[in-house]
């Protein structure tokens, strides 16, 4: 079964200061990754995706994501942290392998970036 | 386009009650999910649709119905509300491909005593 392990309950980061979120996942086929962040009282907005091609990828507000197959990871990164950038973000796999399943979620990550 | 649309955003509901959450949206996608959020529990899906007259079980459908008479519309129905079904409720929908993303509602907020 697919599943997906965001280990970091909470992250903390200085404004002007890298930012990474981890993502680790368990498919038996390939792995279709996405990000998602969500902000206070509202629904989540996709972020950035890895389908195949580059292990970097690039997504909204200067995000991005880089696919390590070995690790099993696809962990979120942004070079320079925002205050705004403060919200809750979701890894979530879909197994390229058994068509179209529906996506699993990890439990999310608090991104708190501190002025 | 107004994309995917929840109604109602809040609700209480007391215990038995039942009551259908609303989830329409404009983008003529076949897929359509609902999932559930709890705290520190991230999302877990109830329901999916592949299309008009198709449904099936996701991780916890337990206590909760659906239909898909349409392409753009997937209520989800609760019957004998329970507090285990309060919750944040989201709806959301994918056009076909397996490499798509899904778009989610802005949620409802439902609250059983």
């Amino acid at each position: 079964a697919q599943s997906v392990a965001q280990p970091e309950d909470q992250v903390n980061v200085a404004e002007g200061n890298p930012l990474t979120v981890k993502c680790t996942y368990s498919v038996s086929g390939n792995p279709y990754l996405f990000w998602y962040v969500q902000y206070p009282n509202r629904g989540l907005q996709f972020l950035l995706k890895y389908i195949t091609g580059d292990n970097l990828v690039k997504g909204s507000y200067g995000f991005e994501a880089e696919f390590n197959k070995s690790q099993t990871s696809f962990h979120l990164k942004k070079p320079s942290a925002l205050v705004s950038d403060s919200a809750l973000y979701f890894c979530a796999v879909r197994d390229g392998g058994k068509g179209n399943t529906p996506l699993v979620f990890g439990k999310g990550t608090r991104l708190s970036v501190i002025a | 386009n107004a994309g995917v649309t929840q109604t109602p955003k809040f609700r209480i509901l007391k215990i038995g009650q039942s009551m259908t959450l609303q989830c329409t949206q404009d983008m003529n996608h076949n897929y359509m999910y609902w999932y559930r959020q709890d705290p520190g529990m991230g999302l877990k899906l109830i329901y999916y649709s592949v299309g008009a007259g198709i449904t099936d079980k996701g991780e916890v459908p337990n206590g909760y119905n659906v239909s898909r008479s349409t392409t753009e519309d997937f209520p989800l129905r609760l019957e004998l509300a329970a507090p285990s079904q309060t919750s944040v409720y989201f709806c959301a929908s994918r056009m076909g491909g397996q490499g798509t993303e899904a778009f989610f509602g802005q949620g409802t907020r439902l609250t059983v005593v």
